[in-house]
């Protein structure tokens, strides 16, 4: 069973930083592009960041380009979010999300809370 | 900018049918966008249920189904269910970094 489980999140003050973690089990973690997706509270999904299978491809949304990096460690099965000077908007619950065959996200974590506030 | 369209709110009589749509501001949507599905209820994570346009994921019940109506891309929900009452959102994917998800339906079942 894909299980995906993501760590990290807490409270942290405007302009600080976070790391997000997700731990892959299940599959063939080092065969698979992966994803960041977040929702803020009572708003909708937005992609946030992608990784390839490699690492050696990535991309980021507008939003968190610059502040935001993507990384992952194929031998640890585990997909990281290195985030830097945190803004108020970027609260929300952050998901972890393997991209499957066709460009669709196949399998979801439960999420982490990420909350920026003074 | 692009942006993804859906309707905010729907409603349905249980047993109804249902039609909810994921359309571009600027454009048509096509299956080379690989349109995708997700349903969310409250505090859950999502749950896909359609990918690449008409697939469904294993498990989803064959009363949801993907097409292309006209310009945008269309999930049909046939005999609904009050446990169908969820958030739905779609994904469009434009090439690399380019992944949009539609602002979300809100459904109702009543």
């Amino acid at each position: 069973e894909v299980q995906l489980v993501e760590s990290g999140g807490g409270l942290v003050q405007p302009g600080g930083s976070l790391r997000l973690s997700c731990a892959a089990s299940g599959f063939t973690f080092s065969s698979y592009e992966m994803n960041w997706v977040r929702q803020a509270p009572g708003k909708g999904l937005e992609w946030v960041s992608y990784i390839s299978s490699s690492g050696s491809t990535k991309y980021y949304a507008g939003s968190v380009r610059g502040r935001f990096t993507i990384s992952r460690d194929n031998a640890k099965n585990a997909l990281y979010l290195q985030m830097n000077s945190l803004r108020v908007e970027d609260t929300a619950v952050y998901y972890c999300a393997r991209y499957g065959r066709e460009a669709d996200f196949d399998s979801w974590g439960q999420g982490t809370l990420v909350t920026v506030s003074s | 900018q692009t942006v993804v369209t859906q309707e905010p709110s729907f409603s349905v009589s249980p047993g109804g049918t249902v039609t909810l749509t994921c359309g571009l501001s600027s454009g048509s949507v096509s299956t080379s966008y690989y349109p995708s599905w997700y349903q969310q209820t409250p505090g859950q994570a999502p749950r896909t249920l359609i990918y690449s346009t008409n697939t469904r994921s294993s498990g989803v019940p064959n009363r949801f189904s993907g097409s292309i109506l006209g310009n945008k891309a269309a999930l049909t929900i046939t005999g609904a269910q009050a446990d169908d009452e969820s958030d739905y959102y779609c994904v469009l994917y434009m090439g690399s970094g380019n992944v949009f998800f539609g602002g979300g339906t809100k459904l109702t079942v009543l």
